[in-house]
């Protein structure tokens, strides 16, 4: 099973308002990751979990988030974001951080809209 | 840093022809290359890889990839593609970050494979 699952589908948010996105696996993987990808372009790398501990955080804006409650889950909450901020969010893992061989399998994504 | 270019943004094709995707790579001491696949409005699927070893690298859904050290590419090929086969694809290379011991993927800007009927 390489399965990444990823919640909400969809996300409709408001500047004021806090939300979070959720993202698991079941694939005993060590490291996650968070991507932000914009129409037309690739993904950007946000955030990486290393057991459980972040150790990449690729100067992201405070509004977002990143926590890691345990291996399997992968949290990124969301406060006073601007409409720039609207992209399609994607989960990663894999099963080592530390490895370049390592593969890493994404989720469905998460399409944010903020108005 | 490591980085990757794909030459091409979009490539059309018609179904059953056969297509490649360009990639070329920045040169280093060793890589490892990815190429995934995004359908509309989903995640990234993960098509083949090079690691080491044997340079032509058989990947799901009939594609290939050869890596080629001296001319610092790994194209993707298909001999007859599908209408299934719209997509968008991403060349990427395993890129060490700096300060740590951890690895990013570092994408090439996609290709859009449209294959028209």
């Amino acid at each position: 099973d390489t399965e990444v699952t990823q919640t909400p589908k969809h996300l409709v948010m408001g500047m004021t308002n806090k939300k979070s996105l959720k993202c698991e696996q079941h694939m005993g993987h060590r490291a996650m990751y968070w991507y932000k990808q914009k129409a037309k372009k690739p993904p950007e790398l946000m955030f990486v979990y290393s057991y459980e501990k972040l150790s990449i955080n690729e100067s992201v804006p405070s509004r977002f988030s990143p926590e890691c409650p345990n291996s399997s889950l992968l949290n990124l909450h969301l406060h006073a974001l601007q409409p720039e901020d609207s992209a399609l969010y994607l989960c990663a893992s894999s099963q080592e951080g530390d490895r370049g061989t390592d593969t890493q399998y994404f989720g469905p994504g998460t399409r944010l809209t903020v108005l | 840093a490591q980085s990757v270019t794909q030459l091409d943004s979009q490539v059309p094709v018609f179904e059953e022809a056969p297509v490649e995707l360009r990639c070329n790579y920045s040169s280093s001491v060793s890589v490892y290359l990815f190429w995934y696949v995004q359908y509309p409005n989903q995640g990234l699927q993960l098509l083949l890889k090079y690691l080491s070893g044997s340079t032509l690298v058989k990947g799901i859904n009939g594609f290939e990839a050869e890596f080629n050290k001296s001319q610092t590419s790994f194209h993707l090929r298909k001999p007859s593609v599908h209408i299934s086969d719209t997509a968008e694809y991403f060349c990427a290379v395993s890129d060490q970050l700096s300060g740590g011991s951890n690895y990013k993927l570092t994408f090439g800007k996609g290709t859009l494979l449209t294959v028209n009927p």
